[in-house]
């Protein structure tokens, strides 16, 4: 159980180049989602809250006009690149807390290598 | 931002032996989870720790929540060829009622020599 898809695993892309990518939760519900990027041989940093029906909170340093998050609904969150440059290139992971039940571990998806040329 | 300090960086060791990894911070967490990620690959959970004190077993692997709240660690007994990744610990406050993200350590790389 606590399956997080998603999509897509690889992109390649020219600069300036808006790129979305997808996080669904398969079999459960997920008010809450979270993003993180991973530069190599670094570790995860979060980098916003993905709150179903309502504004994706940011951490300190991380542009919301230039990483748009959708979550419409209770298992979908997007994570919108708008006019990607070579210094977005990283790896974008997403991961996801059931709704139910207090204090659960978030779960990963498998993340999005994102490169841009 | 908070960060984790988590130890050691890296670990070459014999295939069998027991290894040992830690991770402080200078803020209280109130829950502690430790990941392995494989290249290319997102993180998956190993265990989860939710109280100050708690000692939790997962097959070979051990971990336990610091009786502080700002230290834990990982230890996996008699090592094996598929060990080998990156161990990461990540703490969440879980204060204020909602879900919260995770601060992440910086990793601590497994190598095994056969």
């Amino acid at each position: 159980g606590a399956v997080v898809s998603q999509h897509p695993s690889r992109v390649i892309c020219k600069s300036g180049t808006s790129v979305k990518i997808e996080c669904r939760s398969l079999d459960f519900q997920a008010t809450t989602m979270f993003w993180y990027r991973q530069f190599p041989k670094q570790s995860l940093m979060l980098m916003a809250t993905s709150n179903e029906g309502s504004k994706a909170t940011y951490e300190q340093g991380v542009e919301k006009d230039k990483f748009l998050i959708n979550h419409a609904s209770l298992t979908l969150s997007t994570l919108t690149v708008t006019s990607a440059h070579p210094e977005d290139s990283s790896f974008y992971i997403c991961s996801a807390t059931p709704t139910t039940g207090v204090g659960q571990p978030q779960h990963f998806g498998d993340g999005t290598r994102l490169s841009i040329l | 931002g908070q960060q984790l300090n988590q130890s050691p960086q890296s670990m070459f060791i014999q295939e069998g032996e027991d290894v040992s990894m830690n991770c402080t911070s200078s803020s209280i967490f109130n829950t502690w989870l430790w990941y392995k990620q494989d290249p290319g690959e997102g993180p998956v959970l190993l265990i989860a720790l939710y109280k100050a004190g708690e000692l939790t077993s997962n097959g070979r692997l051990t971990a336990q929540f610091g009786i502080t709240r700002k230290d834990s660690f990982l230890n996996i007994s008699a090592s094996i060829p598929s060990d080998v990744g990156i161990y990461f610990c990540a703490g969440r406050q879980d204060s204020g009622g909602g879900a919260d993200g995770l601060t992440f350590g910086k990793g601590t790389h497994l190598i095994i020599q056969p």
